[in-house]
């Protein structure tokens, strides 16, 4: 049972450098999500998804931009990267409704150096 | 303001005592509650949905107090598996929006 899978697991990059994190989930879930985890602060939302084709901005969705192309696959792109955005990443979904649990991916593991 | 305030303690309690954390939410349209736990380094999972007349499972207790905007989880006779950080979890129907609180922190010693 895969659920939640995040490609990749870690990664470096350089100041200006682009990349794309890949979600992607077995679950038929409508609803997906980023994240990013800082010390101290929690998870804060960097955008959404409540259906294929469709993405909405989160708390800090600046600096990131975000595909939902097909239903099991949710893209966090960082187009030019920054050492702000050294974090851990967690992709998440759930089913449609409001009472329905979030199933998390392992993370990955930013640093922008 | 945030969405969802947590203490992040840390609360350092000897094996077998009870334990209580509270979350504040800001936006009264919220319509369902979690809490996640999340041992370091690891993704969220969670704990417990949060039901409106309240509900147990084990030794946790989640209540949910819609009037003053606040949900709080009670762990008895803690173990030291406890350890861990809690989060609160809020969702709003309306947008599907699923925000977190920072976490409390729980260190269960023996």
């Amino acid at each position: 049972n895969a659920g939640v899978t995040q490609t990749p697991k870690f990664r470096v990059l350089k100041t200006g450098q682009s990349m794309t994190l890949l979600c992607a989930q077995d679950m038929n879930h409508e609803y997906m999500y980023w994240y990013r985890q800082d010390p101290g602060m929690g998870l804060r939302l960097i955008h959404y998804s409540v259906g294929e084709g469709t993405t909405a901005k989160g708390e800090v969705p600046d600096g990131y931009n975000v595909s939902r192309l097909k239903k099991q696959n949710f893209l966090l792109g960082l187009e030019s990267a920054a050492p702000s955005q050294t974090s851990v990443y967690f992709c998440a979904s759930r089913a449609a409704g409001g009472k329905t649990e979030a199933f998390f991916g392992q993370g990955t593991r930013l640093t922008v150096v | 303001r945030k969405e969802v305030e947590q203490d992040p303690g840390p609360f350092n309690v000897p094996e077998g005592a009870t334990v209580a954390f509270n979350c504040t939410y800001s936006n009264s349209a919220s319509q369902s509650f979690f809490w996640y736990r999340q041992d370091c380094r690891k993704e969220p999972k969670l704990l417990m949905s949060v039901y409106s007349s309240g509900n147990e499972d084990g030794r946790f207790t989640a209540q949910l107090n819609r009037a003053s905007q606040y949900i709080s989880l009670l762990i008895r006779d803690s173990k030291l598996s406890d350890s861990a950080t809690y989060l609160c979890v809020v969702n709003s129907i309306t947008f599907n929006k699923f925000y977190f609180g920072s976490g409390t922190k729980l260190n269960v010693k023996p």
